[in-house]
């Protein structure tokens, strides 16, 4: 298996534009979950999904944030308008039952 | 929310030492995880843990559920270069699906 898939891997663009970040998880995952990685806070989760529809998005920071799975195999994550202060990790993590999660490599976001 | 304190933050050994790391709660866990993060990578599962208590080992690995239900440790025997990164801990509740991950052990060794 090729394990959680993320693109881009990096991500470099200017405050204001809009960002979106792709994930296809393992097939056969019925969870996906969105995390975001910083030196001050760490892992923090932002959403997940169960079986496609969103459970909980009460960790996504702004309404400049939105996330979506169209089916099993895609899920987005998406910025409009970017600002400097998410400039972080992105890691997306998919699981058969809830606590096994398979993170991806990661897509680095930079936001000038 | 819930609060994972993880310590220490970080660690510089001599290979071949041994490393233990730990995990607090101010809460009940009822699963705990661990994981460790190569550089650019993402976080890779270790050890699960499901009963306090449980002591669980994985190669040179070795993790224990503490029977108060609120704190884990992680012990690595014989370090290796190859054991640098960061070393994430994780809880969960049951009935939830989320994760409560601490801000990391961060391990370097010297060869």
């Amino acid at each position: 298996d090729a394990g959680v898939i993320q693109s881009p891997r990096h991500e470099v663009t200017e405050m204001g534009q809009e960002v979106t970040l792709r994930c296809k998880p393992i097939s056969g995952h019925d969870y996906l979950f969105w995390y975001r990685q910083t030196m001050m806070r760490g892992l923090e989760l932002l959403i997940y999904f169960n079986n496609n529809v969103p459970i909980d998005d009460s960790g996504m920071p702004e309404d400049r944030f939105s996330a979506k799975m169209p089916n099993a195999s895609f899920s987005t994550l998406k910025i409009q308008p970017s600002e400097p202060r998410d400039s972080a990790v992105y890691f997306c993590a998919s699981s058969p039952v809830s606590d096994t999660q398979y993170f991806g490599p990661g897509t680095r976001l930079t936001v000038l | 929310g819930q609060q994972l304190n993880q310590s220490p933050q970080s660690m510089f050994i001599q290979e071949g030492e041994d490393v233990s790391m730990n995990c607090t709660s101010s809460s009940i866990f009822n699963t705990w995880l661990w994981y460790k993060q190569d550089p650019g990578e993402g976080p890779v599962l270790l050890i699960a843990l499901y009963k306090a208590g449980e002591l669980t080992s994985n190669g040179r690995l070795t993790a224990q559920f503490g029977i108060t239900r609120k704190d884990s440790f992680l012990n690595i025997s014989a370090s290796i270069p190859s054991d640098v990164g960061i070393y994430f801990c994780a809880g969960q509740n049951s009935g939830y699906s989320t994760l409560t991950f601490g801000k990391g052990t961060m391990l370097l060794v010297s060869p």
